[in-house]
């Protein structure tokens, strides 16, 4: 089984719909982050978690918001999709803390979200 | 906030080729640095990583790059290509001094590897 685990894996919805995203780790990292990928520009940042109770905007995000269930899990949701929300959808992890912390983020196999 | 440069969006060679894929990064004095690789239809996989000590890192399947601090630079090199080293290509940093920040990727390098 893989390590982060994305739901679904596709999704085709309409606009205006709410969606919801869903991540969970076995890695038992502290660490969880929701990345947006679109073609020719890379991987950015809509929230980041370091723990339950400490989330983050990143860069991108507005239209967004995400819960933070358990160390375990991270959900993303589209409060009312639009078709530019239109990407491929990547749950990380990550190590936390000083001392453990490099950077490096281990990747769900992605969620392919299209809003018609 | 951190920046990453990746300066060709598409690479192609081909197969048996030597290539590089060129990363820089905006100034910071602590910095680690990652490139990661992504098939078709797949999830990013890590490929090397800068964290400290030498300035040159590999990967298991041939590729290296090397750290260049005074040039901001972390380019991927691989001295022969195969067909299946077909894939993007994604540079990353982070800035390591206070720890509280995400992974900063680039817009990704398409390395198509032909025959």
């Amino acid at each position: 089984d893989a390590d982060v685990t994305q739901t679904p894996r596709n999704r085709i919805t309409k606009t205006g719909k709410r969606i919801m995203l869903e991540c969970s780790q076995t890695k038992g990292h502290d660490r969880m982050y929701w990345y947006r990928q679109d073609p020719g520009l890379g991987l950015r940042l809509i929230y980041y978690s370091f723990d339950v109770k400490d989330i983050n905007k990143g860069e991108i995000s507005d239209g967004y918001s995400v819960s933070r269930q358990a160390q375990a899990k991270f959900s993303l949701s589209l409060e009312s999709a639009i078709p530019n929300q239109t990407a491929l959808y990547f749950c990380a992890t990550s190590e936390g803390g000083r001392g453990l912390y490099t950077g490096e983020l281990f990747f769900g196999e992605g969620s392919r979200l299209t809003v018609l | 906030a951190q920046s990453v440069t990746q300066l060709d969006s598409q690479v192609p060679v081909f197969e048996e080729a030597p290539v590089e894929l060129r990363c820089n990064y905006s100034s910071s004095v602590s910095v680690y640095l990652f490139w990661y690789v992504q098939y078709p239809n797949q999830g990013l996989q890590l490929l090397l990583k800068y964290l400290s000590g030498s300035t040159l890192v590999e990967s298991i399947n041939g590729f290296e790059a090397e750290f260049n601090k005074s040039q901001t630079s972390f380019h991927l090199r691989k001295p022969s290509v195969h067909i299946s080293n077909t894939a993007e290509y994604f540079c990353a940093v982070s800035d390591h001094r206070t720890g509280r920040r995400a992974l900063t990727f680039g817009s990704g390098t398409r390395l198509q590897v032909q025959p």
